[in-house]
């Protein structure tokens, strides 16, 4: 039973457009969201959070929207650049948890 | 200045053996956390730290895994009497508070029980 699910393992997209990952919860305790970007053989490194007071939290060229009542949260790189290429995790927690939750992952390719 | 370190970056264990992860956090930072990620999947929760203090261990899959951090500072992971099935990379964090505050993750250690 995954309370993050992440139902795209992959996904490719040309360089300059944009890439839209997508992460879904079942857990309504949770109340604050967080995306990882993770490259091979380096640990997970924090990419942008949102808490559930907002819709909506922007930061440079990544954009992260929640929907609370849809449970879904997703991920917004424009213009997306082939540095981007890495694995990408939602993650969530909450006031009343001390630990987080992570989704699978969906791997990202940025082609040039 | 420095990251998160873990040590060592690998590990190949023969089933039954002990092992002993290593993980030295980011200097101040008061939480630390154990994650176990599978091949293909997420890291996984398994144990968390307040300085000293074990807040939660409730994703310490048996009890052959045990962690300590008697300092408050550098934090060992012990796997007992390995199994195939703990074959995965360990990933320790950091961070300056509680969950609210960005953990800063270490390149992990990957162990392979053969």
């Amino acid at each position: 039973d995954q309370q993050v699910k992440q139902n795209s393992p992959s996904l490719s997209v040309q360089e300059g457009r944009i890439s839209i990952l997508n992460c879904d919860y079942t857990n309504s305790m949770f109340d604050y969201f967080l995306w990882y970007k993770k490259y091979p053989a380096e640990g997970p490194t924090f990419l942008i959070s949102i808490s559930s007071i907002k819709d909506k939290n922007e930061d440079g060229r990544f954009t992260v929207f929640l929907n609370k009542s849809a449970k879904h949260l997703s991920l917004h790189i424009v213009p997306s650049q082939p540095g981007d290429s890495a694995v990408y995790f939602c993650a969530a927690s909450g006031t009343s948890y001390d630990k987080v939750i992570f989704g699978p992952g969906t791997s990202l390719s940025v082609i040039p | 200045g420095a990251g998160v370190s873990q040590s060592p970056r690998y590990k190949v264990a023969k089933r039954g053996q002990d092992v002993a992860l290593r993980c030295d956090p980011i200097s101040g930072h008061v939480s630390l956390f154990w994650y176990q990620q599978a091949l293909g999947q997420g890291p996984e929760f398994l144990t968390y730290f307040q300085n000293e203090a074990q807040l939660d261990k409730s994703g310490l899959p048996s009890d052959r895994f045990f962690a300590e951090r008697p300092e408050g500072s550098v934090s060992t992971l012990k796997i007992q009497r390995t199994q195939q099935e703990d074959s995965a990379v360990y990933l320790c964090a950091s961070s300056l508070g509680g969950i609210t505050y960005e953990q800063y993750f270490g390149p992990g250690t990957r162990l392979t029980v053969t």
